[in-house]
């Protein structure tokens, strides 16, 4: 199985300021026939369910304000948050699709300063 | 609108058996695959296992491989989870969830999920 890290654990960031949510995957999960890395990233809210906010590393769901943005490749991955806003406080989550299990990581909690 | 509609919150001693369902609407459900998730109280999402509704297709984690059982029946656009006993350990939320497809057909991170489905196993 791939195995889903992420650092760190939790973070708090002032209003405007940016956040960078790190994710490690224990192979690559760079597919070469398509040149597509199988990562995604998502939010989850108090007591909601999760919400898709990137794909293939690097896509930004519809919807999702250009504000989050994703990058890396192969076994490392960066989700930045370029001007935290008060919504955004939240638990996110990296995951593999490359291949089942798709193991998701233990989750970045970000606060508010 | 696209919508996964989960059953609703079941409460149940060990040992006895259960069936929770995921409803897909406004959209081919053939065509994208269905996964599980479950989120045990406090803590951070697990990857149960998935479901290719076209020909029930079906890929386990580990951990959960021959204590739970998904299934599908297309011509109700329904996603099921069951267990044939119980576990207290087995409470917590449960989503399902759609894998979405990108212009090229490739199935990518989960694009809608359904809303939850608590279940609490206590004695």
């Amino acid at each position: 199985d791939i195995v889903m890290t992420q650092s760190p654990d939790s973070l708090t960031v002032s209003l405007g300021e940016r956040a960078t949510i790190n994710c490690k995957s224990s192979q690559s999960v760079l597919y070469s026939s398509n040149n597509r890395n199988y990562l995604g990233w998502y939010q989850q809210q108090a007591g909601q369910p999760p919400k898709l906010l990137i794909y293939w590393a690097s896509t930004r769901e519809s919807g999702v304000p250009d504000r989050f943005s994703g990058s890396g490749s192969g076994t490392d991955f960066t989700l930045t948050i370029s001007s935290l806003q008060a919504e955004d406080v939240a638990v996110y989550y990296c995951q593999q699709y490359y291949s089942p299990p798709f193991t998701f990581g233990p989750g970045t909690r970000v606060d508010i300063k | 609108e696209v919508q996964l509609v989960q059953s609703g919150a079941e409460v149940k001693r060990p040992g006895e058996s259960l069936r929770i369902s995921c409803k897909g609407s406004q959209y081919s459900f053939t065509t994208y695959w269905i996964t599980w998730v479950r989120q045990m109280p406090g803590k951070g999402l697990e990857w149960m296992g998935r479901i290719d509704p076209s020909d029930s297709d079906t890929n386990y984690s580990p951990s959960c491989q021959g204590h739970v059982t998904i299934s599908a029946d297309k011509s109700i656009t329904t996603a099921y989870l069951q267990w044939s006993r119980l576990k207290a350990s087995d409470t917590a939320i449960y989503y399902c969830a759609r894998h979405g497809r990108d212009n090229h057909g490739y199935f990518h991170g989960m694009d809608v999920w359904g809303q939850g489905t608590t279940v609490t196993v206590s004695s």
